[in-house]
């Protein structure tokens, strides 16, 4: 099974709701990753945990919150959102992390959150 | 600091037509090299991937790409478009030291005509 999953598909939220991502992968990945793309745009980088320990934050303001409470999942929290932040928002998962630079990444299909 | 650029962001070709879509990469130490695919609204998948030995990689679906280092350059190519092809098309690099942290191009949109 290679396959990563995210829910919801789709996120509605106000600006001050508090919601969560969720994303999940039963492939023994120690590595898993947020990403927020915009339309017609790369993904961004925004965390990697590296055995549910976080090794990268990519200076992701704070209302922004992911947590990986075991090596399966991950989760991010989201408070206090402002209508920029509307994206998809993709999670990916591959074996290692800090031992890269070769190992492929596979992504989850993202879920499409519009904050109003 | 390692970078890609993708000439092109809007490729159209006709259906059984070739197919090149362009990568050319900055980096001060050995690349590791990526192409993904992205279908509208799907997450990304890899196509295939540049690592160390032959510098002509194949992928999936027909896809291929080359690795040139002297022109520090891996072009993806398939001979022939099919009409499920239309898609948008990232190339990545990463590092030897920089874990396995990706650094995408802005990415190419790939019509494909009938």
């Amino acid at each position: 099974d290679t396959e990563v999953t995210q829910t919801p598909k789709h996120l509605v939220m106000g600006m001050t709701n508090k919601k969560s991502l969720k994303c999940e992968q039963h492939m023994g990945h120690r590595a898993m990753y947020w990403y927020k793309q915009k339309a017609k745009k790369p993904p961004e980088l925004m965390f990697v945990y590296s055995y549910e320990k976080l090794s990268i934050n990519e200076s992701v303001p704070s209302r922004f919150s992911p947590e990986c409470p075991n090596s399966s999942l991950l989760n991010l929290h989201l408070h206090a959102l402002q209508p920029e932040d509307s994206a998809l928002y993709l999670c990916a998962s591959s074996q290692e992390y800090t031992r890269g630079p070769n190992y492929e990444q596979y992504f989850g299909p993202g879920t499409r959150l519009t904050v109003t | 600091a390692q970078s890609v650029t993708q000439l092109g962001s809007h490729v159209s070709v006709s259906e059984g037509a070739l197919v090149l879509l362009r990568c050319n990469y900055s980096s001060s130490v050995p690349p590791y090299l990526f192409w993904y695919v992205q279908y509208p609204n799907q997450g990304l998948q890899l196509l295939l991937k540049y690592t160390t030995g032959a510098t002509l990689v194949k992928g999936i679906n027909g896809f291929e790409a080359e690795f040139k280092k002297s022109e520090t350059s891996f072009h993806l190519t398939k001979p022939s478009a099919h009409m499920s092809d239309a898609a948008e098309y990232f190339c990545a690099v990463s590092y030897t030291g920089g874990g396995n942290k990706l650094t995408f191009g802005t990415g190419t949109q790939l019509k494909v005509e009938l």
